[in-house]
C-alpha cells in the first residue's frame, strides 16, 4: 500500500485560505468516506482536525474543513494564523482493512 | 481527560526484540480499537497496525513492513495495549505512538525505539 500523495509544502499569508490535497486510489480514498486529517507541531504528537471526511472532533477549530472528490481528499484552512504553521497529514482506511497515511505537508505562514 | 502513556522504548541491536506498552485512561477501553503509528526521525507518519475490540474477536491487521514480525495484543482488565516487536531492523528506528480508534483521535506522547548495532 503506497502512501497517499500530498504536496510537500503549502504557504499563505495570515488571514488567507489555503487548501492541502491528498490523492489516493480507488482502493482507499475512493472506496470509503473514512479520511482523517491531523496536525503535528514539531516535537509534539499529532492532533486530529477532522474525520470521516467532513466531521470535526469536539474542540476542533471551525477554520479547518475537509472535503473529498473521487480519489482526492482536501483540507482547507480558512483565516490562516501563525499557529497553523505545522505539518499536516491525511489518512484513509483501505480495502485491505489497513490504514495508510499521506506523505505530509509543511504549512508555512508568511 | 483521556490519557495514553507509552513505555518500553529503548535501544536494541538488529535482530533483537522489544515490547512496548500503552496504558489508557479516561475512555471506555473495551469499546475502542487501538492503533500503533510510528514516525522515523525527520520522516512522516506510518501506520503499524491495529487491534479491534474483544466483541470483534480482537482482530489484528498490520502494515506490510511489519507483518509477521510485530504483534499487537490488548489486556482489557489493565486498559493496556501492547506491541511486541521481533526481528527488529535498523529501519524500525522511530518514535512509536499508540492511538485510539480508526479516527486517530487520541495519541500518546510517543516512545523512541532505536535499532542499531
Amino acid at each position: 500500500q503506497s502512501a497517499l500523495t500530498q504536496p510537500a509544502s503549502v504557504s499563505g499569508s495570515p488571514g488567507q485560505s489555503i487548501t492541502i490535497s491528498c490523492t489516493g486510489t480507488s482502493s482507499d480514498i475512493g472506496s470509503y468516506n473514512h479520511v482523517s486529517w491531523l496536525q503535528q507541531h514539531p516535537g509534539k504528537a499529532p492532533k486530529l482536525l477532522s474525520y470521516d471526511v467532513t466531521k470535526r472532533p469536539s474542540g476542533a477549530s471551525h477554520r479547518f474543513s475537509g472535503s473529498k472528490s473521487g480519489n482526492t481528499a482536501s483540507l482547507t484552512i480558512s483565516g490562516l494564523q501563525a499557529e497553523d504553521e505545522a505539518d499536516y497529514y491525511c489518512t484513509s482506511y483501505t480495502t485491505s482493512s489497513t490504514f495508510v497515511f499521506g506523505t505530509g505537508t509543511k504549512v508555512t505562514v508568511l | 481527560e483521556v490519557q495514553l502513556v507509552e513505555s518500553g522504548g529503548g535501544s536494541v541491536k538488529p535482530g533483537g526484540s522489544l515490547r512496548l506498552s500503552c496504558a489508557v485512561s479516561g475512555i471506555t477501553f473495551i469499546d475502542v480499537w487501538m492503533n500503533w503509528v510510528r514516525q522515523a526521525p525527520g520522516k512522516g507518519l506510518e501506520w503499524v497496525g491495529q487491534i479491534k475490540t474483544k466483541t470483534e474477536g480482537e482482530r489484528t491487521d498490520y502494515g506490510a513492513p511489519v507483518k509477521g514480525r510485530f504483534t499487537i495484543s490488548r489486556d482489557d482488565s489493565e486498559n493496556t495495549v501492547y506491541l511486541q516487536m521481533n526481528s527488529l531492523k535498523t529501519e524500525d528506528t522511530a518514535v512509536y505512538f499508540c492511538v485510539t480508534n480508526g479516527y486517530f483521535d487520541y495519541w500518546g506522547q510517543g516512545s523512541l525505539v532505536t535499532v542499531s548495532s
